[in-house]
C-alpha cells in the first residue's frame, strides 16, 4: 500500500492477556519503527529495526514487550500479561534507506486498552 | 529527564492571532523535525531542518533551527481553527550518538484556535 498499515485499530483486552500489534511498512523502507503514545502526549521511543542489522530494544519498557520483524518487513509487536498501564496509542512508522534526515511515515496507531 | 523540551504544552488562541512553539534541548542534533498530529491519526511531518540558523517557511508556519543545532521554534502567522492540533517536534542525534537513527520526541504542544 502506499502508507504503513497498523492493525488492528483498537483493542481491548483484560489485564493478563497477551496481545499482538501488527505493522505493514511502506514498501521499500528499511527502516521500522514501534513508539507508544499516551493521551495527548509525545511520543516514546520503543524499538527500531534497520535493516538485516541487530534491533535497537533499549526502549522496551519490560521483558513483557517484544517485537520482531521478518523478511525485513511486517513488524510484529507483542505484549504479554498485559498491565492497566500499557494502555496506550502504539504507533509504528517506517523510513526509506539512506535518508537518516527524513522524516518518519507514521501509520494511524493501534488503540490498546486494557481493562 | 526529557532530552527535548517542549514549551508551551498547551495553547488556546483566538483565530488571527499568531503563536510560537519552541522546542530546547542541551544535547546537538543532526536534524530537527516538526510533526502534527490529529486525533485518531498518526503525526505527519511538517519540516525537516538541517543546518544550524537555517529558517523554513510553509505557507504562515515558519521554522527555525538554532545556529548551535540545539533548539528550534515554530512560529504561526494568523492562526486558523484549521491549525488546532497537536504539533510535536523531534530530533536525530548526532552520528557518534548512540540514538543515531532515531528520533527522539518532545511531549507535544496542544494547540487550540477558536473562531
Amino acid at each position: 500500500g502506499a502508507g504503513v498499515s497498523q492493525s488492528p485499530s483498537n483493542k481491548v483486552t483484560e489485564k493478563g492477556k497477551d496481545v499482538e500489534l501488527r505493522c505493514d511498512p511502506i514498501s521499500g523502507h528499511t527502516a521500522l519503527y514501534w513508539y507508544r503514545q499516551s493521551l495527548g502526549q509525545g511520543l516514546e521511543f520503543l524499538i527500531y529495526f534497520q535493516g538485516n542489522s541487530a534491533p535497537d530494544k533499549s526502549g522496551l519498557p519490560s521483558d513483557r514487550f517484544s517485537a520482531e520483524r521478518t523478511g525485513g518487513s511486517v513488524s510484529t509487536l507483542t505484549i504479554q500479561r498485559t498491565q492497566q498501564e500499557d494502555s496506550a496509542v502504539y504507533l509504528c512508522a517506517s523510513r526509506p534507506p539512506g535518508q537518516i534526515n527524513y522524516g518518519y511515515t507514521f501509520g494511524s496507531g493501534t488503540r490498546l486498552t486494557v481493562v | 529527564t526529557q532530552l527535548l523540551e517542549q514549551s508551551p504544552q498547551f495553547l488556546s488562541i483566538q483565530e488571527g492571532e499568531n503563536l510560537t512553539v519552541y522546542c530546547n534541548s542541551s544535547s546537538v542534533f543532526s536534524s530537527l523535525q516538526w510533526y502534527r498530529q490529529e486525533p485518531g491519526e498518526g503525526p505527519v511531518l511538517l519540516v525537516t531542518v538541517v543546518t544550524g540558523g537555517e529558517v523554513k517557511k510553509l505557507k504562515r508556519l515558519t521554522f527555525q533551527f538554532g545556529d548551535a543545532r540545539k533548539d528550534s521554534s515554530l512560529h504561526i502567522t494568523a492562526a486558523q481553527p484549521g491549525d488546532t492540533g497537536l504539533y510535536l517536534c523531534a530530533g536525530e542525534l548526532n552520528a557518534g550518538g548512540t540514538s543515531y537513527g532515531k528520533l527522539t520526541f518532545g511531549q507535544g504542544t496542544i494547540l487550540t484556535v477558536h473562531p
